[in-house]
């Protein structure tokens, strides 16, 4: 079936320090997702790219999909205590099947 | 807020009962999602929906069978609970973009 690679799997930081997500995905995306879920919350959706090579910001967050529409990625420019939780990228095969990755967990210490 | 909702929030219930888990949404989506997930970890696709009287099965379905005969709508029934099926059911749903996620419902097969 389809399966989307998602690492690391835990990212622990120094508050103000940059962080990185990746996201592998064997065949094909119709589209990517990023959601941010909190301890004891459920996914909440931050951003869908559709077109290759696409780049979006969003204040110290950058997201981008790769040029085969295979791979993205998720950047965060000196992280802050509220950035902490588990971030997973949600890969969209035919515009229905969704299939999460395996998120990454951030922690940040002050 | 998002109008989509589970119940129950919690059960307890014995090895070898049926249950069925209920998911309502009032947007209209066209596609619905079940997926099962441990605290802080990967989101299993358990089966999903594009439409009414469409399902399809994802990497967990094998023990358990979905319904769509009403948009809103979309039951999750497990034939057979056992102690494995101890997790947390996320039910979502989604038009083009966003995937909007109930607040879950929390099982333990005792």
């Amino acid at each position: 079936g389809q399966q989307v690679m998602q690492i690391p799997q835990y990212q622990h930081v120094q508050e103000g320090e940059d962080f990185t997500t990746y996201c592998n995905s064997s065949t094909t995306l119709s589209n990517i997702q990023w959601y941010k879920q909190r301890p004891g919350g459920h996914p909440v959706f931050l951003i869908q790219l559709v077109k290759s090579g696409e780049v979006k910001k969003q204040k110290r967050l950058t997201f981008q999909f790769g040029e085969a529409k295979k791979n993205s990625s998720l950047h965060i420019t000196a992280t802050q205590t509220t950035d902490v939780g588990t971030y997973f990228c949600a890969g969209v095969y035919n515009n229905n099947d969704m299939r999460f990755g395996a998120g990454t967990r951030l922690t940040v210490k002050p | 807020e998002a109008d989509i909702y589970q119940t129950p929030r919690y059960l307890v219930i014995g090895t070898g009962k049926k249950i069925t888990l209920e998911c309502s949404q009032t947007m209209g989506h066209d596609k619905m999602y079940w997926y099962q997930q441990d605290p802080g970890m990967e989101l299993h696709l358990i089966h999903y929906s594009y439409g009414v009287n469409s399902t399809e099965k994802g990497d967990l379905s094998s023990e358990s069978t979905v319904s769509r005969i009403r948009t809103e709508h979309f039951p999750l029934t497990l034939e057979s609970a056992r102690p494995s099926h101890t997790s947390q059911y996320l039910c979502a749903s989604r038009r083009w973009t966003e995937a909007f996620f109930g607040q879950g419902t929390r099982l333990t097969v005792v």
